[in-house]
């Protein structure tokens, strides 16, 4: 069985500041992830992916993801946060097989601090 | 190119009654698959859908259902609704590339909000 767990429900960065959005899954087979953005009163964006080739994982609008194996860890960093940023942020994990269903986390909002 | 289309945007129906939800993919998407979203459950997977075929289910009664059409457009059908069906549903189409380094572009449509009173 997979699972995948956010850690934070809500976190605040200052503009300019590093965004580290946590998170940890459970797989019995090498997983894929993904994490994805929600805006708000809007459908979901795939922000990257990750399907066992690099373990660094750039994304759109400047994020990326390292995936960690020893530390079952998946977390979405940004260098330098925009107000643009602020939306809400779901990490998820399928596997490799396709025929497995995707989990996805509770999901984290993203606040942006002026 | 064009987007994920849903239709309708919004919907009210009463306990008890069915709806069907349109989502029209991407152009050269085979994959569609549905998704609820609720404030208490959160995002969860309802199916997938592939050159017609069901390729993948969620845990969901038999109420929900869907089916795909040789053109790719998507169809779910929840049937003698509850109260706790009230939730937005998104529809994903996608495409995943055969050759390595396997490309992968997944779209989602806007949802469609449907409130059951």
């Amino acid at each position: 069985a997979q699972s995948v767990t956010q850690l934070g429900s809500h976190v605040s960065v200052s503009e300019g500041a590093l965004v580290l959005l946590r998170c940890n899954y459970s797989s019995s087979v090498p997983p894929y992830l993904f994490w994805y953005v929600q805006y708000p009163n809007q459908g979901l964006q795939l922000l990257l992916k990750y399907t066992s080739a690099a373990t660094l994982v750039k994304g759109i609008n400047g994020f990326e993801a390292e995936f960690k194996k020893s530390e079952t860890s998946f977390h979405l960093t940004k260098p330098s946060a925009h107000m643009s940023d602020a939306a809400e942020y779901f990490c998820a994990v399928s596997s490799p097989t396709r025929d497995d269903k995707i989990i996805f986390g509770k999901g984290t909002r993203l606040h942006i601090l002026p | 190119k064009a987007g994920v289309t849903q239709t309708p945007r919004y919907l009210i129906k009463t306990r008890g009654q069915q709806v069907t939800l349109s989502c029209s993919p991407i152009s050269g998407h085979r994959s569609v698959s549905w998704y609820q979203q609720t404030p208490g459950q959160g995002l969860q997977f309802l199916f997938e859908y592939f050159s017609e075929t069901q390729r993948n289910k969620g845990n969901f009664p038999g109420r929900f259902s869907g089916r795909q059409f040789s053109n790719s457009r998507s169809e779910m059908n929840v049937s003698t609704l509850e109260l706790g069906d009230s939730a937005l549903y998104l529809c994903a189409s996608s495409f995943w590339g055969t050759v390595a380094p396997h490309f992968y572009e997944q779209y989602f449509g806007p949802g469609t909000r449907l409130t059951v009173t």
